[in-house]
């Protein structure tokens, strides 16, 4: 069974860092992308960047470059979205997906919630 | 960057009522057009795939058409459980993107 499965909700201060993580099973990890998307309070869905686990190649959305930083760990399965420094427009719900890119988005994390306040 | 427009916005619509969601592509994304449905507190879902492919186990009350910059979500006789925000997304090319939404409530 393919599985997505996110780490906990977090609540943080502006300023500080933060690194959440997907660990992915049920399926070859190199056979797909791993995505981002982050949908603000009340908000829509908006993409954040995807990689593949198989050579880290990442691919970042413009509104995103250089403020968060996507990563994988091939050999435990996980990805990971990171920020050196929260500030309060990161409040949001993080869900990361199974994509190849070319597809539709066939499984979904189940989001981890960052709330950034101080 | 694609960009995906939505319309409406928010629409109220009466139970068995039809509903159409439109979503057009700022370019030609020739059918790689999606469509998901997303309830409160959930993870969004996977409607519709490539325009009008249906998808396992989603209810047949559910269709897509289009293909080019123009596309449409359709809800044949609307039911209680379809209250939701449904999205477009679009796979056509990188950066991926998503439409901004629209939510509809049951009347």
């Amino acid at each position: 069974e393919v599985q997505l499965v996110q780490s906990g909700a977090e609540v943080k201060k502006p300023g500080e860092s933060l690194k959440i993580s997907c660990k992915c099973s049920g399926y070859s990890l190199t056979s797909y992308w791993i995505g981002w998307v982050r949908q603000m309070p009340g908000k829509g869905l908006e993409w954040m960047g995807i990689i593949y686990p198989g050579d880290s190649d990442t691919r970042y959305s413009p509104s995103f470059q250089g403020q968060v930083t996507i990563s994988v760990d091939k050999s435990i399965g996980t990805a990971f979205l990171q920020w050196s420094s929260l500030k309060a427009s990161d409040t949001a719900m993080y869900f990361c997906v199974r994509t190849t890119v070319t597809t539709p988005v066939d499984y979904w994390g189940q989001g981890t919630l960052v709330t950034v306040s101080s | 960057e694609i960009v995906l427009t939505q319309s409406p916005d928010f629409q109220s619509v009466t139970p068995k009522e039809k509903v159409t969601i439109t979503c057009r592509a700022s370019q030609s994304i020739g059918s790689s057009l999606h469509w998901y449905q997303q309830k409160p507190d959930q993870s969004p879902k996977l409607l519709i795939k490539y325009a009008s492919q249906s998808i396992s186990g989603v209810p047949s009350r559910f269709s897509g058409s289009g293909s080019g910059t123009d596309f449409t979500l359709t809800i044949n006789s609307l039911e209680a459980e379809d209250a939701a925000a449904y999205y477009c997304h679009q796979s056509s090319s990188l950066p991926l993107t998503f439409g901004g939404g629209t939510k509809v409530e049951i009347k």
